[in-house]
């Protein structure tokens, strides 16, 4: 089946640091699947942080900038300067989108702390 | 933005006992979903609902549980009975057709 393998947390890092989530696909049921990061900030739901669902094309939102390869499998999340308002989990998330509406397969999430 | 609620955000049920999650999804969606998280694991898809009908299931939706939203009101899944393995957080989210899926702030099921 599909999965999604992304970075063990929790991250930590300082404020103005640059943060990088590893995330790579395996997609059995769709060649190209729609990618997407999830975020879920302390006392929230799971929210859409960004989406890319053509190969090649990058996503952006809040600062933060994820690439679609699909030589590599990757969808890795960057962000040049983080803040304190950027600690969360971070959910990346690959997903078939038919008749049947939009099926997504998550990673485990990945816990970002950043320090004041 | 929208919002998709759960209600209760805590329930506690004895093995073996009926139990009902409530959704109240985006009021202009068409498909519903619930997914499930155990501790430490992710989260993984259990059904999706349009129109209806259960579209599509995965190995986890057992024969114990069922979905329904009748008269176009609350989006249920409903555990008879239940199991200790239910333990989990469950997600509800919806859906316009093809568009950004919501989700709720989830239940914690524990079983004992």
């Amino acid at each position: 089946g599909d999965s999604v393998t992304q970075t063990e947390g929790p991250v930590t890092v300082s404020e103005s640091e640059s943060l990088i989530i590893n995330c790579t696909y395996s997609a059995t049921s769709i060649a190209y699947p729609n990618l997407f990061w999830y975020v879920r900030y302390p006392g929230e739901g799971l929210q859409l942080l960004l989406k890319v669902i053509t190969a090649g094309q990058k996503g952006s939102s809040r600062g933060f900038e994820a690439t679609y390869n699909k030589e590599t499998t990757s969808f890795h999340l960057q962000k040049a300067s983080v803040q304190e308002s950027d600690s969360a989990v971070y959910y990346c998330a690959l997903a078939m989108t038919n008749s049947a509406g939009n099926k997504l397969t998550f990673g485990i999430g990945t816990r970002v702390l950043v320090r004041p | 933005g929208p919002k998709v609620l759960q209600i209760p955000s805590h329930q506690i049920i004895d093995m073996g006992q009926m139990v009902t999650l409530n959704c109240d999804p985006v009021s202009n969606h068409l498909y519903f979903y619930w997914y499930k998280q155990i501790l430490g694991q992710q989260m993984e898809f259990l059904v999706n609902f349009y129109n209806g009908k259960v579209m599509e299931k995965s190995k986890l939706f057992k024969d114990q549980f069922s979905v329904e939203r009748p008269d176009g009101s609350y989006f249920t899944l409903k555990i008879q009975p239940t199991a200790l393995e239910d333990s989990a957080v469950y997600f509800c989210a919806s859906s316009f057709i093809n568009t950004e899926v919501f989700f709720g702030k989830g239940t914690r099921l524990t079983v004992v």
